[in-house]
């Protein structure tokens, strides 16, 4: 089974600082990786997304991803956030022989951007 | 991307009544649907997978009598609550996909029973 593991619940951030979101996954077959933000009361909306190809992912909103298969990560990065970034963001992945079926999901990290 | 709606987006029921939620892919035929439940401050948690026109396939730890989950149709799914409690109460989100396709969520419906 697939396993993914967000390092951090609570991520505090000061406006225009970049930030890392960290997420490592436990596979042993190839894997499909996702990010998602959830705004409160809300659905999860797609980020980005590793399937394969160049490891560095860009996604919406500013946001990529390097895939690293020896450390085994998955890390979300953004070189300057804006106060409308503070969500909760989901680290999700998938076994590759099924596409984006089954996701199995992290902890969620909570984005807190302040001015 | 691909448009995922899900109604209603919150109820308030009696205890020992149902609820039906209802997921709807929009502008594509959803050859899989799953519904998660998230509590707050957790992650999702996968409730069942739904074929279309087949039998849904529960997690562990999932009651499929107390959560009945129809997939009649390619664009539309269903779960009900049977008889609710306030435990029950909870974020409930739908995803949909097609083969080859990444899952699409919809905007969640949050249920309280009172």
């Amino acid at each position: 089974a697939q396993s993914v593991t967000q390092l951090d619940s609570q991520v505090p951030v000061f406006e225009e600082a970049p930030v890392e979101l960290r997420c490592n996954y436990s596979s042993s077959v190839s894997v499909y990786l996702f990010w998602y933000v959830q705004y409160p009361n809300q659905g999860l909306q797609l980020l980005l997304k590793y399937l394969s190809g160049s490891t560095l992912v860009k996604g919406i909103n500013g946001f990529e991803a390097e895939f690293n298969k020896s450390q085994t990560s998955f890390h979300l990065r953004k070189p300057s956030v804006h106060i409308s970034d503070t969500a909760e963001y989901f680290c999700a992945v998938s076994r590759a022989s099924k596409s984006g079926y089954e996701l199995n999901f992290g902890k969620g990290t909570s984005l807190l951007v302040t001015p | 991307g691909a448009v995922v709606s899900q109604h209603p987006s919150r109820v308030i029921c009696k205890s020992g009544t149902s609820v039906k939620i209802e997921c709807r892919s929009l502008d594509f035929q959803a050859t899989t649907m799953f519904w998660y439940r998230q509590f707050p401050k957790k992650s999702l948690m996968l409730m069942a997978t739904s074929n279309e026109g087949s039998k849904a396939t529960y997690e562990q730890g999932v009651e499929k009598d107390k959560f009945l989950i129809n997939h009649a149709s390619l664009t539309l799914s269903t779960l009900t609550v049977t008889s609710a409690h306030p435990e029950d109460s909870s974020f409930y989100i739908c995803s949909a996909s097609q083969v080859g396709t990444e899952a699409f969520f919809g905007q969640g419906t949050r249920l309280t029973v009172v």
